[in-house]
């Protein structure tokens, strides 16, 4: 079945230091990409999508590029800040169905 | 501005013991979801539904049971809760199942002793 695989955490960063979290996925056909963000007691919120091959969904100052040819979807940030610090999970989504999520990335960026 | 509200925000339960995690939108999706979010696992789909009167199971529904009776309304119960459901459960909607964008509650931390 169809899958998300993400860089283990946690990952520990300075602020102003750049940031790659790594995402990849394994499915049939051409599903959307997603990466939701989780603050500190909060739910999951969405931070950025791509539906199809080389798009590339930006928020925040977070990109992260559809990749068919190497099934990925990281995420990646120029400059990260204390307030940046959160779980990330990548997710995907196949027409008419739930999101399949990763088991998530905790980012902690110190001052 | 509500969105999804759930109650309880947190509980404790005795092992046996029967219990329902209400979830509540105002939004007129269509589509609901419940996951479950346990360390190192991740997020896993316990039940959806895509409209009210029809629901379906996720990847690991077992001992949990929902219903949608009608839009707004989502409840998760536990018949005879055991210590492996300690978990935080987040409830979920969407305008259709399938939507790009899924809006999250804040969540149920559940444990059971």
């Amino acid at each position: 079945g169809d899958s998300v695989t993400q860089m283990e955490g946690p990952v520990t960063l300075s602020e102003e230091a750049f940031l790659t979290i790594n995402c990849t996925y394994t499915a049939t056909g051409y599903p959307s990409l997603f990466w939701y963000v989780q603050y500190p007691g909060e739910g999951l919120q969405l931070l950025l999508k791509a539906t199809k091959a080389d798009d590339k969904g930006s928020n925040k100052g977070f990109e992260a590029t559809y990749r068919k040819e190497t099934t990925s979807f990281h995420l990646e940030k120029g400059s990260v800040q204390v307030s940046d610090s959160a779980v990330y999970f990548c997710a995907l989504r196949q027409a008419g169905t739930a999101l399949i999520f990763g088991k998530g990335t905790t980012l902690s960026v110190s001052s | 501005t509500a969105g999804i509200t759930q109650a309880p925000t947190s509980q404790i339960l005795a092992a046996g013991r029967s219990m329902t995690l209400r979830c509540t939108q105002d939004m007129r999706h269509n589509a609901m979801y419940w996951y479950r979010q346990d360390l190192g696992l991740g997020l896993r789909l316990i039940h959806y539904s895509n409209t009210a009167g029809t629901t379906g199971k996720g990847e690991v529904p077992d001992g949990y049971s929902v219903s949608r009776a009608n839009t707004d309304d989502f409840p998760l119960t536990l018949a005879s809760a055991v210590p492996s459901q300690t978990s935080v459960y987040f409830c979920a909607s969407s305008d259709e199942l399938g939507s790009d964008t899924q809006y999250f509650g804040p969540g149920t931390r559940l444990t059971v002793l």
